[in-house]
């Protein structure tokens, strides 16, 4: 059964701090996902990645395939950023398997 | 940018009725898929398609469920005796060229039964 643990659940932070979301998985993946989910529902992907690390603006993941790891850094956070974020990882090459997500709430 | 677009963005129906979700995704993707996200749970995976075909399905993508491309460009999801059960977030996603290429989602369409 793929397991997709994340934590924490909810994170409150001061803007400007510097965040981080954790993710831990159970099984072999082909790619780990991070999405943002906003109040209204939609799903943006944040990053796609499979080894090593990635970084876009202040935004930065890592994966550690031998751990079956993953974290989400945000940097000098910003009350936009306020929103769920999600792993997700691909097994095999069709679906994803989602974790229950990490609410952040970012306070001026 | 390109992106992935869907219709209607809420719809209501009663208990029993079919309903059709329609998604575009983006133009040049081989690679669609629908997930559901019920209210405070976690989303899930429903199915794939590519090639004009399933590829792999959930549990959840029972009888009830179907998915086509009828014209090249939409891809739809059709439940055909909804239950209240069914009330939720659908997303549609597409992916490129490769099957591992990233996944771009729609912004959901919310499915009410009565």
């Amino acid at each position: 059964k793929n397991e997709v643990e994340q934590s924490p659940q909810n994170l409150t932070a001061q803007e400007g701090e510097f965040i981080t979301i954790n993710c831990s998985y159970s099984v072999g993946i082909s790619a780990l996902h991070w999405l943002q989910q906003h109040p209204g529902g939609g799903i943006v992907s944040l990053f796609m990645l499979s080894s090593g690390k990635k970084k876009h603006g202040r935004l930065i993941a890592t994966i550690n395939i031998q751990e079956k790891h993953s974290s989400l850094h945000i940097t000098a956070s910003h009350p936009r950023d306020s929103a769920v974020y999600i792993c997700a990882v691909r097994p095999g090459a069709n679906n994803l398997f989602f974790g229950t997500g990490t609410r952040l709430t970012v306070i001026p | 940018e390109p992106e992935v677009t869907q219709t209607p963005s809420h719809q209501v129906t009663q208990m029993g009725q079919e309903v059709i979700l329609r998604c575009v995704p983006i133009s040049n993707h081989l690679y669609f898929y629908w997930y559901r996200q019920i209210l405070g749970q976690k989303v899930e995976f429903l199915v794939s398609f590519y090639n004009n075909e399933i590829s792999e399905k959930s549990e959840i993508f029972d009888d009830q469920f179907s998915v086509e491309r009828p014209d090249g460009s939409n891809f739809t999801l059709k439940i055909r005796s909804t239950k209240l059960e069914d009330s939720a977030m659908y997303f549609c996603a597409s992916g490129g060229q490769g099957m591992y290429n990233e996944q771009f989602f729609g912004p959901g369409t919310r499915l009410t039964v009565l």
